[in-house]
């Protein structure tokens, strides 16, 4: 079992939809959650940062993390094309400052 | 603040070189990491720094990889006798060095093995 799984996709959504992306871990002591945009052949950049149970919104963006389920989600409201991107989901792990990278999933914002 | 630079952006170079990587993060930022990149996989972690001691390594940096920090400023990412399976993105980030804290990524360098 890898320790931070994605679902690769794509994922297609149309224009003004709701996006929604999922991240399981397998280490429960897992303490910091974050998600990050990717465009091709670009470095990760920040979305969200979340690390207690529940919602946490910025603009558009909601991260929603269950400890007890292991898993952390994001969704993107009002999608445009230009959210088009990988959506990379990182965890740190008791001990450590490290990320741990789930593979991504691609979003694809059909205009 | 002008955020984590990397050089060089993209290095080509033949298999059983030597190559090396600068990585200049956020000032003030004392924990500076290294990862890596291939496609269609997420980044992988490769070392870690606080100030300039180096307190993690992965099982991928093999003894072709060397790092370092020497005066807690830029580190450099060093590997030795390239093979093709070393081809990908080299990304470097950096960190406050707070508990909850989130890494800021620098563009990265590509790497190509021929």
């Amino acid at each position: 079992q890898k320790e931070v799984e994605q679902n690769s996709g794509p994922l297609s959504v149309p224009e003004g939809a709701i996006a929604s992306l999922n991240c399981t871990y397998s280490d429960r002591g897992s303490q910091s959650f974050f998600w990050y945009r990717q465009y091709s052949g670009k470095s990760p950049e920040l979305i969200m940062s979340i690390y207690s149970n529940g919602d946490k919104e910025d603009g558009r963006f909601t991260a929603q993390l269950n400890k007890a389920s292991q898993y952390v989600s994001l969704l993107i409201r009002d999608s445009q094309p230009s959210d088009s991107a990988t959506y990379l989901c990182a965890v740190t792990t008791s001990g450590t400052y490290k990320y741990i990278f789930g593979t991504g999933t691609r979003l694809k914002v059909l205009a | 603040d002008t955020g984590v630079s990397q050089n060089p952006r993209h290095k080509i170079t033949k298999r059983g070189q030597n190559v090396t990587f600068r990585c200049d993060p956020i000032s003030e930022h004392n924990r500076l990491y290294w990862y890596r990149q291939t496609l269609g996989q997420g980044p992988e972690f490769l070392t870690y720094f606080q100030n300039e001691a180096q307190l993690e390594k992965s099982r991928l940096l093999s003894d072709r990889f060397s790092a370092e920090r020497p005066k807690g400023s830029f580190s450099t990412l060093e590997i030795q006798r390239t093979e093709q399976g070393d081809s990908a993105m080299y990304l470097c980030a950096s960190s406050l060095g707070q508990i909850q804290e989130t890494q800021y990524f620098g563009p990265g360098t590509r790497l190509l093995v021929l």
